[in-house]
Order: structure tokens, then sequence, then C-alpha cells
């Protein structure tokens, strides 16, 4: 079946550094994106979203790319601070019959440690 | 303001028995997801309610499981004779306009663990 996936399953850098987490997805019809945040023992926090029709948007620290062409969105984290590690899922949603994105289909999650 | 809640954050049962999950979500949030996520990977979506009803349950993985939300605010996942393969943190969302990109609030989740 289709999927969303990521290429590296864990990641490490000094804190300071500019931090790239990738992400594969496999489902065309996928048209919104979104990058979540997990602490241990917490759920999921939203850090940033995009739509298929866009190829990049930026946050605070953060930006996300998306490339449609190979189906491959990016995390890229601006001066990775300590409080930044985490483990961080890409997730994806096709919009259903009625206009609507709601299910999300997660990534298995890279973990992201920061090296003070 | 207040975010996601569910309780318990911890729940230990027996192979066999029943348990019940609770969510409250975000006050005003007309949409309500529960997902489950085992360790080591991503969250699986299990079911989708706007208000009172559920708009799509197929993440459900069998009858042994149901969920409601009566007066559309607060949820129950129901798992009925739970099984050591139910393990897992299950997760509660919500997000304030029904059928559209608004954003996916997560509680902190119930782990719960079938001996």
């Amino acid at each position: 079946g289709e999927s969303v996936g990521l290429h590296l399953p864990t990641l490490s850098v000094q804190e300071g550094d500019n931090s790239i987490i990738n992400c594969a997805y496999s489902n065309s019809a996928s048209d919104y994106f979104i990058w979540y945040k997990q602490e241990s023992g917490k759920g999921p926090q939203f850090i940033i979203d995009i739509r298929s029709n866009m190829d990049k948007r930026q946050g605070q620290r953060v930006t996300v790319l998306l490339n449609k062409t190979v189906k491959h969105l990016s995390l890229q984290i601006a001066a990775t601070q300590p409080g930044d590690s985490a483990v961080y899922f890409c997730a994806e949603t096709p919009r259903d019959s009625g206009g609507s994105n709601y299910k999300l289909t997660f990534g298995k999650g890279t973990l992201l440690t920061v090296n003070p | 303001g207040a975010g996601v809640s569910q309780t318990p954050s911890n729940k230990v049962t027996e192979k066999g028995k029943y348990v019940e999950l609770r969510c409250d979500p975000i006050s005003g949030h007309t949409a309500l997801y529960w997902y489950r996520q085992s360790l080591g990977q991503g969250p699986e979506f299990l079911i989708y309610f706007q208000g009172t009803g559920a708009a799509d349950d197929s993440g459900l993985p069998n009858d042994r499981f149901f969920a409601v939300r009566p007066e559309g605010s607060v949820s129950t996942l129901k798992i009925q004779r739970t099984e050591r393969g139910d393990s897992a943190v299950y997760l509660c969302a919500s997000s304030l306009l029904a059928g559209s990109t608004d954003t996916q609030y997560f509680g902190p989740g119930t782990r719960l663990t079938v001996l």
C-alpha cells in the first residue's frame, strides 16, 4: 500500500547547527503535509504545514520544502537547540471526496538529538 | 488555555478485560480524532468524529473497538476483550473545524498495557 516514510531514523547534530530531516511519500493523491514534533511521553506537537500548491514555507526557525516531482518533503531547523531534541514525524493526507483533509498518515519518525 | 486531555495516562489490564479511554478535546473544537501509536512507530488513524457522529471509522482494527461522542465534546474509546496486541499509546486529537485542514492538536495519550 502507499505510505509515508523517512530516509533517516536518527540524526545527531551540534547545538547551533542547522538540521535537515527528510521524508518520502508515495501517495500521489496527497495534497497536504504536516511536520510534527513528539517529545518523550507527550503527544505530537504541530510544527509547520504545507499544501501541494506550494514548494516552500517558512516559520520561526523552521522551513518545510516540498518536491512533488520526487515525492519528497524536508524539514529544516535553523540554529538547532537542545530543546529541539525529539522525534519528528512527517504526515500526509489526501483530500477526500468531500474536499476534506483529515486522515493523517504518519511516517515512522526521525529521532533528532542535539548535542550541547 | 487548556489543551486536549486524556485519562487515564496509563492503564494496565489483563487479557480479555474491557477498557475505556477518555478524551476531553479543546473547548469549541467540533472535530475529534483517535490514533494509535505502537512503540517506535508513527500514530495510526482509528476514527474521526464530526460533532456527535463518526464520520470515518475505517481505521478501527476490528469490532472489539468502538468509540462514542454522545454530546459532541468528550469522547470515549472502548475496547472489548483486550488482547496483548492492543498494547499501545492511544492518542486523541481535536481540531476547530470539521472537514478542513485545521491543525489537529494532540493530547498526551493513554498508554495501554495488556498483560
